[in-house]
């Protein structure tokens, strides 16, 4: 099945660093998500984003719908401890009536070095 | 309100053997969904459901299948183990705002060995 390109795969960051993460689809999406998963828990949702171009923040936390429509951007300002997880994006195509696949990225795995 | 329920947490099974896993939800969601995740492939959708009553196939159906008789609970069994349904599972529901599928609400996982 279709997976999303996201990158990097994994980072090492000196606590207090910005984070940049991104992933890329060869089709279109008109909804975009990115989800946090802690480790031994479930995927968690950090920011949703519906519109090409649309830019939206959730603390430090700031994610990017890209003009293609084919791409999404999340950025970690002033990285913590506790921002240690794996990111994943998600890519759906929203149509009026039933299930929407939704797609996701293969996940940037983040260690924050204290 | 505990939102997405997985029973168990863990499981071993040996080659052959079946066993289901259980998903609860109490947020009265329409859609729900078994994913399994393996290292380096992300969340990859086995089976998925839009209502009581209803199932379809995902990416990965193959060796496992799924009931949903209640609209609460979303059943994944597997019928005969293979070591290469080595994964963690994960359960998710959501529900439908007008035209838009809201994002997902995921269970904690179930981390499941077959040796």
């Amino acid at each position: 099945g279709q997976q999303l390109n996201q990158s990097p795969q994994s980072m090492f960051i000196q606590e207090g660093e910005d984070v940049s993460m991104n992933c890329t689809s060869s089709s279109i999406f008109n909804t975009w998500l990115w989800y946090k998963q802690d480790p031994g828990e479930g995927p968690v949702l950090l920011i949703a984003l519906y519109k090409a171009g649309e830019l939206t923040s959730n603390g430090r936390l700031t994610a990017q719908f890209g003009i293609t429509r084919k791409d999404s951007f999340l950025n970690i300002s002033a990285s913590i401890p506790s921002d240690v997880g794996i990111y994943f994006c998600a890519g759906q195509l929203q149509r009026s009536g039933g299930y929407q696949k939704v797609t996701f990225g293969t996940g940037t795995k983040l260690q924050v070095i204290p | 309100n505990a939102g997405v329920t997985q029973t168990p947490k863990f499981r071993v099974l040996k080659t052959g053997q079946s066993m289901t896993l259980l998903c609860a939800q109490d947020m009265n969601h329409e859609y729900m969904y078994w994913y399994r995740q393996d290292p380096g492939m992300g969340l990859r959708l086995i089976h998925y459901s839009v209502g009581e009553g209803t199932t379809a196939k995902g990416e990965v159906p193959d060796g496992y299948n799924v009931s949903r008789l209640k609209k609460q609970n979303f059943l994944l069994g597997l019928e005969s183990a293979a070591p290469s349904q080595t994964s963690v599972y994960f359960c998710a529901s959501s529900y439908r705002t007008g035209t838009v599928n809201t994002e997902a609400f995921f269970g904690q996982g179930t981390r499941l060995t077959v040796v």
